[in-house]
């Protein structure tokens, strides 16, 4: 079975600055996709950022950037530059690639809340 | 642009009773998921349609029932509610195997 732990409960970070949420999993499959999914208070998910485990180039998304280290099980999540809106639980997530009757199932870690102190 | 509908938004039940969450999206996609969150952890996959016609077990199943009713709709159903099933459930759906999953507000549910 998979299992991701995110060992930051709480974050803040002044705007416009820079942090780095950890996240590290573990697996024994190869082929597998990782996910970071967004919670504000308005309870909705939303996803931040993809990765591809065969990509070896880190994913981006204007703001949002991750540091994926295959070998160690490690997928972080820098956000650069900071906003009052980024205040949000922050959840990794690990998805198997699988065959395509068996449909995707995400294993979430526990979440980090992150406050963006103005 | 309405995306993954759940209903109702806020529940309270007694002990014992049952209770259909309801789940519709409109994106076309193939496979549908039911998750709950409880405080201070992730979501847990409760049940999971790969695509219409077929639904398995996920983490933590025990007490609940699902449907997929059509390729749109994919309920969730309480039996005989009980105070540990008090969480947020989350539905989603995503279009094909690897593709990233859209989730519902989520419905709050709370048992007595």
């Amino acid at each position: 079975a998979q299992t991701v732990t995110q060992s930051q409960p709480e974050m803040s970070v002044q705007e416009a600055e820079t942090v780095t949420l950890s996240c590290t999993y573990d697996t024994s499959e190869n082929n597998y996709y990782l996910f970071w999914y967004k919670q504000p208070p308005s309870r909705q998910m939303i996803l931040v950022i993809r990765q591809e485990a065969y990509k070896q180039q880190n994913a981006t998304e204007n703001r949002f950037s991750v540091n994926f280290q295959k070998a160690a099980k490690s997928f972080s999540l820098k956000i650069s530059d900071s906003q009052l809106g980024d205040t949000a639980m922050y959840f990794c997530a690990f998805m198997k690639q699988r065959g395509e009757t068996s449909g995707s199932r995400l294993t979430f870690g526990e979440g980090t809340q992150l406050t963006v102190n103005p | 642009n309405a995306g993954v509908t759940q209903t109702p938004k806020f529940q309270v039940l007694k002990t014992g009773q049952s209770m259909t969450l309801q789940c519709a999206q409109d994106m076309n996609h193939n496979s549908m998921y039911w998750y709950r969150q409880d405080p201070g952890m992730g979501l847990r996959l409760i049940y999971y349609s790969a695509s219409e016609g077929t639904t398995d077990k996920g983490e933590v199943p025990n007490g609940y029932n699902v449907s997929r009713l059509n390729k749109r709709e994919f309920s969730l159903r309480l039996e005989s509610a009980a105070p540990s099933q008090t969480s947020v459930y989350f539905c989603a759906s995503s279009e094909v195997v690897y593709q990233p999953q859209h989730f519902g507000d989520g419905t709050r549910l709370s048992i007595l």
